[in-house]
């Protein structure tokens, strides 16, 4: 049940683009993304509640493809900032909104 | 506003003993769960209380952890004869509910046991 991030890891300088994907065996009902910097908690980035969605913040968007039952992130013109580890969370079956997490991305820029 | 705030930060204990570990949600959220996190993995769900509804246990690992949400606020996470594999970030969060769904963290509580 849990999902499968790809890449790992990525390595990046400021400026270049980034995409983390999020895929899973089961039926996708809603897709949340968060990002941890280290030995900090996970923050929010967005959710996609329906197949087709698209969101954007501010230079990062996410896309929800139900058929193929996967969701991916876009990071453009990345900065530093955007280092951190990016988890995708799918909801756990029965549980409400409880979410079973992927092993995250983790995504190093550099200047 | 005040986010979610988890205490201790940080708890050492023997192996064997008993802990606590406190969660306070954010005023007004009515779903709370309790997350785990072990050195470099991801995030594995533990249980998840949703308003009056009976909590959603299934991700406890074992008959050891318990948790309960007293006054639909606080919560407290205790695990029983801890053990070395218990080692890791307990983080908590809350969600608004009434269909808004993002999930806030607490800081989270380091557990090392020795």
């Amino acid at each position: 049940q849990q999902p499968v991030q790809s890449p790992q890891a990525v390595i990046l300088r400021e400026g270049e683009d980034a995409v983390i994907n999020c895929s899973s065996s089961k039926a996708l009902y809603s897709v949340h993304w968060y990002r941890q910097k280290h030995g900090e908690a996970p923050v929010f980035l967005m959710i996609l509640l329906k197949g087709g969605e698209q969101k954007g913040h501010d230079k990062i968007s996410a896309s929800f493809n139900e058929k193929k039952q996967q969701s991916s992130l876009y990071l453009t013109a990345s900065q530093l900032s955007y280092s951190g580890t990016y988890f995708c969370g799918t909801e756990k079956p029965q549980a409400g909104t409880a979410l079973i997490f992927g092993k995250g991305t983790t995504l190093s820029v550099s200047s | 506003g005040a986010g979610v705030s988890q205490s201790p930060s940080n708890k050492v204990t023997e192996k064997g003993k008993d802990v606590e570990l406190r969660c306070d949600p954010i005023s007004g959220h009515t779903a709370l769960y309790w997350y785990r996190q072990s050195l470099g993995q991801g995030l594995e769900f533990l249980i998840y209380f949703q308003g009056n509804s009976a909590p959603d246990k299934s991700g406890l690992p074992s008959d050891r952890f318990s948790a309960e949400r007293t006054g639909g606020s606080v919560s407290t996470l205790t695990i029983q004869r801890t053990q070395q594999e218990d080692s890791a970030v307990y983080l908590c969060a809350s969600s608004p509910g009434q269909g808004r769904y993002e999930q806030y963290f607490g800081p989270g509580t380091r557990l090392t046991v020795t």
